[in-house]
């Protein structure tokens, strides 16, 4: 079965270095998300691409965060300099319509821990 | 206030229990309502869809939604200690770029 792939699935790093997290959704998906969730809440929505266009990025902190899909097909998610606050889930997941339903498949994430 | 509301838990029942979840929306424009399900450490599957008012099953699951309250439950029959998990449930409207919005999730242990 096709699986949403990130990785690294765990990263510590310090405040004011750069981290980056890289996704690889499921062949044929145009849509991709990135999602961050905080411990004890739901995900919330960072950026949404559609092949490789940003289609929603208003609650990406653009002054530390940065997204690409360039090919349209993986992307990564970039937070330079991390700061404490930082430290959460990142998810990713990408879409397609099955059914007349558009449905998300999620990754397993990657735990941030800024120190 | 945030447009998806769900009470955090947790929730601790009894392995066969009936088991009832539910969330709150308010955003009149949503149409489509989803629950996923979270195990710890991992990201979440979708578990129910449903579209509009009405029930759904599926196996075990049952979804409800009732716009007219803006309410969305989802039941679970003969709970089991595997469905000891995190349910997160979900809403979006019918534009054109399918954003979800998410509830905070209910952190549910089955006890055998």
């Amino acid at each position: 079965e096709a699986e949403v792939a990130q990785s690294p699935r765990y990263k510590i790093t310090e405040k004011s270095q750069a981290v980056a997290f890289w996704c690889d959704p499921i062949s044929g998906h145009a849509t991709l998300y990135w999602y961050r969730q905080i411990l004890g809440q739901g995900p919330e929505l960072l950026v949404q691409f559609q092949d490789e266009s940003v289609v929603d990025d208003s609650q990406l902190p653009k002054d530390r965060f940065s997204a690409e899909r360039l090919k349209g097909v993986d992307s990564t998610l970039k937070i330079q300099p991390a700061e404490l606050g930082d430290s959460a889930m990142y998810l990713c997941a990408s879409s397609a319509r099955l059914g007349g339903q558009e449905t998300q498949y999620f990754g397993p994430g990657t735990r941030l821990l800024v120190l | 206030q945030k447009e998806v509301e769900q009470d955090p838990g947790p929730l601790s029942v009894p392995e066969g229990a009936i088991v009832s979840l539910n969330c709150t929306y308010s955003n009149s424009a949503f149409q489509y309502f989803m629950w996923y399900r979270q195990y710890s450490r991992k990201g979440p599957e979708l578990l129910m869809y449903t579209y509009s008012s009405g029930n759904k099953e599926d196996g075990r699951f049952t979804a409800q939604v009732d716009k007219s309250s803006k309410y969305i439950s989802l039941f679970i029959r003969d709970s089991q200690p595997s469905d000891s998990a995190t349910y997160l449930c979900a809403a979006r409207d019918s534009g054109g770029y399918q954003k979800v919005t998410f509830g905070t999730g209910t952190k549910l242990q089955v006890i055998p």
